[in-house]
């Protein structure tokens, strides 16, 4: 079968750093995504990785271990707006079949 | 943002009556994507499109058929509606012509409540 475990909900201080974890076991695997959605909305991409290694986009980044089958978001200078759920999706495969974990309920506080 | 619309938005049905949701696209995107969202199981494929009349199954594709006749249009047909497919339903998008196809494009969602 095909898992992909985040914790369910964090909660971090307005500008703060947080991190959301994502391990997987799944049958294929292309690259890691990340989503953002919040409450009512659809999902948003944030970030994509296919190889090893750290990727940043503005106050955004996103890890990716292979070998560890794990990979992390990372969110720096928290701002309110952040509150969200966060998604990571594996790419099974080139048709571009996304799996995805449950969500990260992200709460920040002031 | 990405030009892809749902369409209905919001529906109320009974069940055992058929259903079909509609996804329209402007962006002349490869692939289209069929999801459900339920609390706690994230974001779950029911079917996806490769092309025109080119489609496969997801994850939980029982209950649900779909149809590709046009690149910019994809149907999902609930055949006979179930309460176990009250749902929020999202359709998405990905792989432009520049072949990049990891992002997906996610369409507003459609809330169906089957009684």
């Amino acid at each position: 079968g095909q898992s992909l475990e985040q914790p369910s909900e964090v909660t971090a201080v307005e500008g703060a750093i947080v991190q959301i974890n994502c391990t997987y076991q799944t049958s294929g695997f292309y690259g890691l995504s990340w989503y953002q959605q919040h409450d009512g909305g659809a999902p948003t991409f944030l970030s994509y990785n296919a190889l090893d290694g750290l990727e940043e986009t503005g106050r955004f980044s996103s890890f990716l271990s292979r070998s560890d089958s794990y990979g992390y978001l990372l969110l720096q200078e928290l701002q309110m707006k952040d509150s969200a759920s966060y998604f990571c999706a594996v790419s099974l495969d080139s048709n571009y079949q996304l799996i995805w974990g449950a969500g990260t309920k992200l709460i920040i506080k002031p | 943002d990405a030009g892809i619309t749902q369409s209905p938005r919001h529906k109320v049905t009974e069940t055992g009556t058929p259903v079909t949701l509609r996804c329209h696209q402007t962006e002349n995107h490869r692939y289209m994507y069929w999801y459900r969202q339920d609390p706690g199981h994230g974001l779950r494929l029911i079917h996806y499109s490769y092309g025109v009349k080119d489609t496969d199954k997801g994850e939980v594709s029982d209950g649900y058929s779909v149809s590709r006749s046009k690149t910019e249009d994809f149907l999902l047909t609930l055949e006979s509606a179930t309460s176990s497919q009250t749902s929020v339903y999202f359709c998405a998008i990905s792989g432009g012509t520049s072949g990049v196809g990891e992002t997906q494009y996610f369409g507003p969602g459609t809330r169906l409540l089957v009684l």
